[in-house]
């Protein structure tokens, strides 16, 4: 299972763009990368998902270079109701199952 | 309205006792997951179950129980066995173990003395 590093914590102002990079060096052809969001004593919810290139939603964008050895996720334009902890999961297609949910990244954005 | 369900949203006890947290799912999903998370912590795999009386153990089995007798009830049972009980409980479900996303429940918040 490839290990994910993401830095600890982030601060950040309303209306900025934020980004925040994952490191995976040891992804598999397989495996897709997955980002979660999480909200003081409430669930996770997923944000988005890529296996590379640029994939964009709603509330986000994922961006995965060729190498795969890394990703980052980019919030545009970020208020105070983005302030969560971010998760960056590497996820296998097949195989056994098994989520590994490191400390992931503390967002605070400020007024 | 379809999602996960779980229920106290906080829970109780005392040191001895064993106590069951209900994950309920209306989502016509095949695979649950119950999750612990301490504080300034990630998640932790307690139990999965792939598909109904079917279950297998994740990182932190030990000290729990779980059953899956119904595709949408997946209840966790903290045993007394379990050394440090007290912590927030997350159940979440796919629709297979091999999809890459899981739905969460809004947590269970067990405080056990």
């Amino acid at each position: 299972l490839a290990k994910t590093t993401q830095p600890i914590s982030m601060d950040s102002y309303e209306g900025q763009e934020v980004n925040i990079t994952c490191s995976h060096n040891n992804i598999a052809t397989n495996d897709y990368i997955t980002w979660y969001q999480q909200f003081p004593s409430q669930g996770p919810r997923f944000i988005i998902q890529g296996y590379k290139t640029k994939v964009t939603n709603e509330v986000a964008s994922l961006f995965i270079p060729a190498d795969r050895k890394s990703s980052t996720l980019s919030l545009p334009r970020v208020s105070l109701s983005d302030t969560a902890v971010y998760y960056c999961l590497v996820v296998p297609t097949s195989g056994t199952y098994k989520y590994i949910f490191g400390t992931g990244t503390r967002l605070k954005v400020l007024a | 309205d379809g999602g996960i369900t779980q229920s106290p949203k906080y829970l109780f006890r005392k040191e001895g006792q064993n106590v069951t947290l209900s994950c309920e799912q209306n989502l016509n999903h095949d695979a649950m997951y119950w999750y612990r998370q301490d504080p300034g912590q990630g998640l932790r795999l307690i139990y999965y179950s792939q598909i109904v009386n079917d279950f297998q153990k994740g990182d932190i089995a030990e000290g729990y129980s779980v059953s899956r007798e119904k595709k949408e009830s997946f209840p966790l049972t903290v045993t007394s066995a379990q050394k440090n009980p007290t912590a927030f409980y997350l159940c979440a479900s796919s629709m297979d173990t091999v999809s890459n996303e899981q739905y969460f429940g809004p947590g269970t918040r067990l405080t056990v003395t």
